[in-house]
C-alpha cells in the first residue's frame, strides 16, 4: 500500500510570493492534516480536511489556508511569504474520524524563503 | 504554553540495553496519546498508542506506559537497537480529535 505522497519534496521561494503544496493521503484514508515543523516552535497543527470541510484548524494566520479534493487529496496554500515560513511542511492522513487511529505521515515538503 | 512536554533533548544508551522515553502533558483533557519517531529527512513514523482508558500497551520492544494521575507517559524500547537510534516524539489529542500536540522531541543514540 502507498504511504502518504507530498509534492514537492523541496521548495525555494522568495518573501512576498505564495505557493502551494500537495499531499495525496493512503488510499481509504479520508482525513487529512497538515503540521509545520521549525526547529524552534516543533511540530505544530496547521489545519485537518475530512470530506472536503475544514474540521479543525490550529494557530496560524490566514495566510495559511488549504482545501481537500472529493478523492481526498489535499492541498495548502501560503500567501504573501515571510522569511519565518521557512519550515518543514507535513501531511499526515488517516482512515476516518475518531482520533483513536494514528496518523499517518509523508516525508514532508521543505519550503525555504529567500 | 506547551502542553505536552519531553524534557530530555537527548539520550544515549548502549546497544542491548533498556531505552526509557519520557513524556509530561498539562491538559487533562487528553485522552490519546501516541510515539512516533523520526529519522533525517524523512516524516515521522507511528510507533505505538494508547488510549486513556489503559495504562500499559506493548507491541514487540514497545511499551507504553500512561500515568493518567501524573499526567506523564513513557516509552520503553528492550532492547535498544543501533536502528532505533533517530528522534521521538511524543503527541496526544482529545475528544477523538485529529488534532496532535507534539512534545518537541528527544534524539536517542543507541551506542553498539
Amino acid at each position: 500500500k502507498a504511504g502518504v505522497t507530498q509534492t514537492p519534496r523541496y521548495l525555494i521561494k522568495t518573501r512576498g510570493q505564495q505557493v502551494t503544496l500537495s499531499c495525496s493521503p493512503i488510499s481509504g484514508h479520508r482525513s487529512v492534516s497538515w503540521y509545520q515543523q521549525t526547529p524552534g516552535q516543533g511540530l505544530q497543527f496547521l489545519f485537518e480536511y475530512f470530506s472536503e470541510t475544514q474540521r479543525n484548524k490550529g494557530n496560524f494566520p490566514g495566510r495559511f489556508s488549504g482545501r481537500q479534493f472529493s478523492n481526498s487529496r489535499s492541498e495548502m496554500n501560503v500567501s504573501t511569504l515571510e522569511l519565518g515560513d521557512s519550515a518543514l511542511y507535513l501531511c499526515a492522513s488517516s482512515p476516518e474520524t475518531g482520533g483513536v487511529q494514528p496518523q499517518h505521515f509523508g516525508d514532508g515538503t521543505r519550503l525555504s524563503i529567500l | 504554553d506547551q502542553q505536552v512536554k519531553q524534557n530530555s533533548p537527548s539520550l544515549s544508551v548502549q546497544e542491548g540495553r533498556i531505552s526509557i522515553l519520557n513524556c509530561d502533558y498539562t491538559n487533562s483533557m487528553f485522552d490519546y496519546f501516541l510515539w512516533y519517531k523520526k529519522y533525517p529527512a524523512e516524516g515521522p513514523t507511528f510507533l505505538i498508542s494508547i488510549s486513556s482508558i489503559k495504562d500499559k500497551n506493548e507491541d514487540g520492544r514497545f511499551t507504553v506506559f500512561l500515568n493518567k494521575s501524573a499526567k506523564h507517559l513513557s516509552l520503553h524500547i528492550v532492547p535498544s537497537q543501533p536502528g532505533d537510534s533517530a528522534v521521538y516524539f511524543c503527541a496526544a489529542s482529545e475528544g477523538g480529535s485529529e488534532k496532535l500536540v507534539f512534545g518537541k522531541g528527544t534524539k536517542l543514540t543507541v551506542n553498539p
